[in-house]
């Protein structure tokens, strides 16, 4: 089976630009994830839906930051401005949501994101 | 105070040794625990669950003290491709939130 499939695996830009990062989550998974780590930091949700609703985005940093989930299939996280403080990995996740909430989630393999 | 702390380490033990990690977690409405593993530039992935009654996986057990709000992780006999970062995770399940410590790193050296 396709795991969650993030899209670019790494980005390189200057500041000031727009960063569109792109997740696929796991095919009949209805909540996805996504997450900020550093080495400061650690990771961090940014936010999370559920059947592509938002359903918690107090982690997202500010309003530079915004995230869609138009399908069940897709969802994208966008910054703009971009800053250099936001350079990280990022990091989307996806769960089946079953009973009891005790769903394991499977992360992507991140996008490595650097702004100049 | 962070919700879920661990030690970052590193653990540098020798291949075959025993090794423990340690985790507390601050908010006692946490009802879900994890251990993932995270090797270097590669995504977190699940290890194991972490149950009120203990368990085990192979040479992983994994142990959870409510009344201390402690949860640890047992390796044995460790191997070289136990070298990671181990992260420690906690949930509350009215949010599905999950709240990963910043990890203990371990190096099993030969």
């Amino acid at each position: 089976d396709a795991g969650v499939i993030q899209s670019p695996r790494h980005e390189v830009t200057e500041m000031g630009q727009e960063v569109t990062l792109r997740c696929k989550p796991i095919s009949g998974h209805n909540s996805l994830f996504w997450y900020r780590q550093t080495m400061m930091r650690g990771l961090e949700l940014l936010i999370y839906f559920n059947n592509n609703v938002p359903i918690d985005d107090s982690g997202m940093p500010e309003d530079r930051f915004s995230a869609k989930m138009p399908n069940a299939s897709f969802s994208t996280l966008k910054i703009q401005p971009s800053e250099p403080r936001d350079s990280a990995v990022y990091f989307c996740a996806s769960s089946r949501r079953g009973q009891g909430g005790n769903q394991p989630q499977h992360f992507g393999d991140g996008t490595r994101l650097s702004i100049l | 105070r962070k919700e879920v702390e661990q030690d970052p380490g590193p653990f540098n033990v020798p291949e075959g040794a025993t090794v423990a990690f340690n985790c507390t977690y601050s908010n006692s409405a946490s009802q879900s625990f994890f251990w993932y593993r995270q090797d270097c530039r590669k995504e977190p992935k699940l290890l194991m669950s972490v149950y009120s009654s203990g368990n085990e996986d192979g040479r992983f057990t994994a142990q959870l003290n409510r009344a201390s709000q402690y949860i640890s992780l047992l390796i044995r006999d460790s191997k070289l491709s136990d070298s990671a970062t181990y992260l420690c995770v906690a949930r509350m399940d009215s949010s599905y939130k999950l709240i990963f410590g910043s990890g203990t790193r371990l190096l099993v050296r030969p």
